[in-house]
């Protein structure tokens, strides 16, 4: 039972390049969400979907596109990377008590 | 607009003792709220929770309170143990609602 993981880990790109992070969860949870922690900020919610198919902004969307085509997979992409996205992006699944990743530490330059 | 705050952003306790953790919100809607612990290099983990029809939940060493009229949380570790060395987030949410919003954390240094 792996619970939560993130692929990658690390991850550096040079400003316009574009990436997709991907988020898989084995514990049949509705409800996923992708967050970026940056400092003094906390956790800030991104893009967030309720079920297979479904999507919603959250506090952060700009510059974010999501998909969420299998249950067990969200998945977060950056078009055109700009260094007000280096950050490091959590991936929960659950509701109240969310499931988080172990993170994906990205650095734009 | 930040509807959960964590005013402080760090605190350091003395091994044994009490750690407060503190948090407040300004949303009146909020009825569900949550404590998060996080180490480094590593995601948050869920540590407890309180609705708002009670005005404390204890789970071992934690307990959290709620005192709605001034709006505010706090968590309560006792004793303070080196391994609570760590960034605690709070988080609320209106019950039905499908996102949880976060205060900015305060990082915790237990000393030895």
């Amino acid at each position: 039972n792996a619970g939560v993981t993130q692929t990658p880990k690390f991850r550096v790109l040079k400003t316009g390049q574009s990436m997709t992070l991907l988020c898989a969860q084995d514990m049949n949870h509705e409800y996923m969400y992708w967050y970026r922690q940056d400092p003094g900020m906390g956790l800030r919610l991104i893009h967030y979907s309720v079920g297979e198919g479904t999507t919603a902004k959250g506090e952060v969307p700009d510059g974010y596109n999501v998909s969420r085509l299998k249950k067990q997979n969200f998945l977060l992409g950056l078009e055109s990377a700009a260094p007000s996205q280096t950050s490091v992006y959590f991936c929960a699944s659950g509701r109240y008590e969310q499931y988080f990743g172990p993170g994906t530490r990205l650095t734009v330059t | 607009d930040q509807q959960v705050k964590q005013n402080s952003p760090s605190l350091s306790v003395q091994e044994g003792r009490i750690s407060i953790l503190n948090c407040d919100y300004t949303n009146s809607m909020f009825d569900y709220f949550l404590w998060y612990k996080k180490y480094p290099a590593e995601g948050p983990t869920f540590l407890i929770s309180i609705s708002s029809i009670k005005d404390k939940n204890e789970d071992g060493r934690f307990t959290v309170f709620l005192n709605k009229s001034a709006k505010h949380l706090s968590l309560h570790i006792v004793p303070s143990q080196p391994g609570d060395s760590a960034v605690y987030f709070c988080a609320a949410s209106v019950q039905g609602a499908q996102k949880l919003v976060f205060g900015q954390g305060t990082r915790l240094t237990i000393n030895p």
